[in-house]
């Protein structure tokens, strides 16, 4: 089973909108973290957001939120405010505690947004 | 403070000839890690090290890889012989703790003909 789920290869949004950005993952784990990642088409992993399971409130950084919802396992991006810039790839990630490798991030297919005017 | 540092940012090397990827980690940072990414399989962890040591290694595809760190600063992946299914771009990331964000380098592309 995919440990990590981005189920849209491809996104379109209007500058200036909110877009969210799905991504389900599949632990036995009580403890485990999740990330978002931003892969411009210059190629860099540029981090963006962390979750962790044990946090009540949904992490927030700027523009970016993490809308966490534990009981249906998902870890939706929403960006809000869209900006040219955005456009890029966005990698979701989740590191789980009790593997043999605890700093072990298992990385989703991605997802491509792209920004239009 | 500087990011990752990864050079060469571009390779392109024959069928069996050796190729030598290097990685700077941010000063302070414990933790090290080598991933590749490929169109097929994306992003997947090759080795991790802490504090110089290599911890897991099982995601080195094949004795044709290696990877060491002599010291807290120097990181290298090693392909001998290179193969053209090796063409990725290979990223070294680098965090404080073991829970901790990584911070990814610019990445390698590495082209095999």
């Amino acid at each position: 089973a995919q440990k990590i789920t981005q189920t849209q290869p491809g996104m379109f949004v209007q500058e200036k909108e909110a877009v969210t950005l799905d991504c389900t993952y599949d632990t036995s784990d009580q403890s485990y973290g999740l990330f978002w990642y931003k892969q411009p088409s210059s190629g860099e992993m540029i981090f963006l957001i962390y979750q962790g399971s044990y946090d009540e409130q949904n992490a927030t950084e700027g523009r970016y939120s993490l809308n966490f919802q534990k009981a249906r396992k998902s870890a939706n991006l929403v960006i809000s405010a869209s900006q040219l810039g955005d456009s890029a790839m966005y990698f979701c990630a989740m590191r789980e505690k009790n593997t043999g490798t605890a700093s072990k991030l298992t990385f989703g297919t991605g997802t491509r947004l792209q920004v239009t005017l | 403070d500087a990011g990752v540092i990864q050079s060469p940012r571009h390779e392109v090397t024959e069928m069996g000839q050796e190729v030598t990827l290097r990685c700077k980690p941010i000063s302070g940072h414990d933790y090290l890690f080598w991933y590749r990414q490929t169109m097929m399989r994306g992003l997947e962890l090759l080795i991790y090290f802490n504090n110089n040591v290599p911890i897991d290694d099982s995601g080195m595809p094949e004795d044709r890889f290696s990877a060491k760190m002599p010291n807290a600063s120097f990181s290298t992946l090693k392909i001998q012989p290179s193969e053209p299914r090796d063409s990725a771009v290979y990223f070294c990331a680098s965090s404080l703790e073991v829970r901790g964000k990584q911070y990814f380098g610019p990445g390698t592309r590495l082209t095999v003909t």
